[in-house]
């Protein structure tokens, strides 16, 4: 199956609740990003965390990564509507820039 | 930041026509680009990584001769969709990266119909 997997697949949240969304990977990693993708339109990065890093904040994002657990988690706290979009992690091997992209999770923020 | 173009954002074309799309890396050079293909809902799959001034290396499963890639300068990758059909109706996305252990900047992507 793919180098990374999200869960869930689909969440629903009102506005200013948090969202936690994870990624499983199968493989050794150099690091992992997540992205958001609004419908439509390229992917914009969001968070890069090597290896050798657990824990990695931006704003309201907060990236965690168990590597003995291949596993990782992206926290929006306090959500917006404008938060909704599909949000999806890649794991970053040794080769330049490639990366293996996940389903991803839908995100839903009602207002 | 960084920044890339692609170009077209969306093309309609006919049955048996070729269509090239650009991705252009504005503000540094790319020596690796990569062409991902995403159907509705789904993730992107990856199609093949441009590398400049050499030939492409594709996916498995991907038909070299269907899509053409040319990388000819630090900037600036073209995919082509020779002889388009129907099936190959999708939204067409590229990137780039500066590097190893650098996260990847996608072009906004581009919607082909294929009537």
């Amino acid at each position: 199956s793919q180098q990374g997997e999200e869960d869930p697949q689909a969440l629903s949240i009102q506005e200013g609740e948090n969202a936690t969304m994870n990624c499983s990977y199968k493989t050794s990693i150099n690091n992992l990003q997540w992205y958001r993708q609004n419908s439509g339109r390229g992917l914009v990065h969001l968070i890069l965390i090597r290896s050798n890093e657990r824990e990695k904040h931006s704003g309201r994002l907060r990236v965690t990564l168990d590597t003995s657990k291949k596993s990782s988690s992206l926290l929006i706290t306090a959500s917006r509507a404008a938060d909704t979009a599909s949000y999806f992690c890649a794991t970053g091997g040794t080769n330049a820039g490639k990366s293996t992209f996940g389903d991803g999770t839908t995100l839903t923020v009602k207002p | 930041g960084a920044v890339v173009s692609q170009h077209p954002s969306w093309v309609i074309c006919k049955s048996g026509t070729s269509v090239k799309i650009e991705c252009r890396s504005l503000d540094f050079q790319a020596t690796t680009m990569f062409w991902y293909r995403q159907f509705p809902k789904q993730s992107l799959m990856l199609m093949a990584t441009s590398n400049e001034g050499s030939k492409a290396t594709y996916e498995q499963g991907v038909e070299k001769d269907k899509f053409l890639i040319n990388h000819a300068s630090l900037t600036l990758s073209t995919l082509t969709v020779t002889s388009a059909h129907p099936e190959d109706s999708s939204f067409y996305i590229c990137s780039a990266s500066r590097g190893n252990d650098s996260p990847l900047h996608f072009g906004n992507g581009t919607r082909l119909t294929v009537t």
